[in-house]
């Protein structure tokens, strides 16, 4: 079974500055993906970033990155420039890849990061 | 391109009843995922469908089913509704070919009294 931590409940930023929010996680598969969620209050579960594990380049999503540590397990999200339309909860998630291609079994989120941009 | 789209936004029931939530996917997605978001429990996966078979499921008891149509969409039946299954569920969405992960729709706001 596979486990995402995230070890930041909350934290607390002003606008224009850059946050780097703190996932790591545990498996014993070799392929698989990582995510990034954003659900702001509305609720709606938005994708901001993914991750190939085979990738060894680090995605990027606009003002979005992610710095993917294999070996350490770890998968961190930066937000440059954070906007007021930032705030939200993020959420790392994980995903086993399917032989047949795609995603499998579902997702293992963590318990999430609140995410406060400051004016 | 059209979205997850979930139906009903909410969802008022009483314990003991049964409540149905349904779920279309993205055009051309053939996997739809269901999870249940309940307070101070975080996401929890709660069934995986592919190709219209159910491929995996969480760690929930079996008055939790579903089922997918052979047009991919699906819904969620939960039987003998109790207090603590009032939750966000969510839906979501992908596809094998050019995977680019799953994506969510606004979610089902099941209330039981």
């Amino acid at each position: 079974a596979q486990t995402v931590t995230q070890s930041q409940p909350e934290m607390s930023v002003q606008e224009a500055e850059t946050v780097t929010l703190s996932c790591t996680y545990d498996t014993s598969e070799n392929n698989y993906y990582l995510f990034w969620y954003k659900q702001p209050p509305s609720r709606q579960m938005i994708l901001v970033i993914r991750q190939e594990a085979y990738k060894q380049q680090n995605a990027t999503e606009n003002r979005f990155s992610v710095n993917f540590q294999k070996a350490a397990k770890s998968f961190s999200l930066k937000i440059s420039d954070s906007q007021l339309g930032d705030t939200a909860m993020y959420f790392c998630a994980f995903m086993k890849h399917a032989p047949s291609g795609g995603g499998a079994d579902g997702l293992t989120f963590g318990k999430g990061t609140h995410l406060i941009i400051q004016p | 391109e059209a979205g997850v789209t979930q139906s009903p936004t909410h969802l008022i029931k009483t314990r003991g009843q049964q409540a149905t939530l349904r779920c279309s996917p993205i055009s051309g997605h053939t996997s739809v995922y269901w999870y249940q978001q309940a307070l101070g429990l975080g996401l929890q996966f709660l069934l995986w469908y592919d190709e219209g078979e159910e491929r995996n499921r969480g760690n929930f008891p079996p008055r939790f089913s579903g089922r997918q149509f052979p047009n991919y969409s699906s819904e969620l039946n939960v039987n003998a509704l109790e207090l603590e299954d009032s939750a966000l569920y969510l839906c979501a969405s992908s596809k094998r070919v050019g995977f680019a992960g799953p994506f969510f729709g606004p979610g089902t706001r099941l209330t039981v009294l």
